[in-house]
C-alpha cells in the first residue's frame, strides 16, 4: 500500500491564481480530511468528507472548495490564492471501523508559497 | 468547544535526558486523546493514543497517560535519543467524530 499520497511537494503561486492539490488514499478509508499547518498554530481543519459524495467544512474553509467524487480521492482548490494561504496542507484518511479510536494517517505534505 | 494546550518550545535537550512535554486539553464529552510526531521533512505519524480515562497510551519508549481529573495528557520519555528530535502534537477528537483537534506543537531538539 502507498498509503496517502499528495501531489505536488511544493508550489510556487502568484496572488489569484487557482490551483488543485490531489490527495490518493488507496486503504479504502471512508473518511478523508484536509489540514493546514502554520507556525505556532498546529494544524486547522479545512474540510472533511465522511465518504463518497459527502464533505463538510472544517475550522477554515474560506477560500478553499472540495470534492469527493470518489473514496480515493479528496482533491483540494484553491479559488484565487492569496498570501495569507501560504501554508503547508496535509491530507489525511481514517476508517469508521472503531469509531473515534481510529487513527488517522497522514500524507507528506504539499508545501505553498504564494506571492 | 475542544481545545488543546500545549507547552511552547522549542525543547533543547542532550541524549539520554528525561523529556516531557504538557498537554491539557478542553472537551465537552469523553474524548480520544493522541500523540503525533512529525520527523523533519515528513507528515504526521501516529505516535501513541489513549480513548479512556487512566489508560496509558506507549510507543518507542514514549508514553502517556488520560488523566481525566486533571484533564492532561503529558508525553513522557526516561531517555531521549538523537533521533526523537521531532515535532510533537498533541490531539484529541470526540464522540463519533473523526476531527482532530491539535495542540499547536512543541519542536524539540536533541543533542549527541
Amino acid at each position: 500500500n502507498a498509503g496517502v499520497t499528495q501531489t505536488p511537494k511544493f508550489q510556487v503561486l502568484k496572488t489569484g491564481q487557482s490551483m488543485t492539490l490531489q490527495c490518493a488514499q488507496d486503504m479504502n478509508h471512508e473518511y478523508m480530511s484536509w489540514y493546514r499547518q502554520d507556525p505556532g498554530m498546529g494544524l486547522r481543519l479545512i474540510h472533511y468528507s465522511v465518504g463518497a459524495g459527502i464533505t463538510d467544512q472544517g475550522e477554515v474553509p474560506n477560500g478553499y472548495n472540495v470534492s469527493r467524487s470518489t473514496t480515493e480521492d479528496f482533491p483540494l482548490r484553491l479559488l484565487s490564492a492569496a498570501p495569507s494561504q501560504t501554508s503547508v496542507y496535509f491530507c489525511a484518511s481514517s476508517t469508521p471501523g472503531l469509531a473515534r479510536q481510529e487513527t488517522q494517517y497522514f500524507g507528506p505534505g504539499t508545501r505553498l508559497l504564494v506571492l | 468547544g475542544n481545545s488543546v494546550t500545549q507547552m511552547e518550545g522549542p525543547v533543547t535537550l542532550s541524549e539520554e535526558a528525561f523529556l516531557t512535554i504538557n498537554c491539557t486539553y478542553t472537551a465537552t464529552g469523553y474524548p480520544s486523546l493522541f500523540w503525533y510526531v512529525q520527523y523533519p521533512g515528513e507528515g504526521l505519524q501516529l505516535l501513541l493514543k489513549a480513548t479512556k480515562a487512566d489508560d496509558k497510551g506507549s510507543n518507542k519508549g514514549f508514553e502517556a497517560t488520560y488523566r481525566k481529573e486533571t484533564t492532561s495528557f503529558h508525553l513522557e520519555k526516561g531517555s531521549v535519543q538523537v533521533s526523537d528530535s521531532a515535532v510533537y502534537f498533541c490531539a484529541l477528537s470526540e464522540g463519533g467524530d473523526y476531527k482532530l483537534s491539535f495542540g499547536a506543537g512543541t519542536t524539540v531538539t536533541v543533542r549527541a
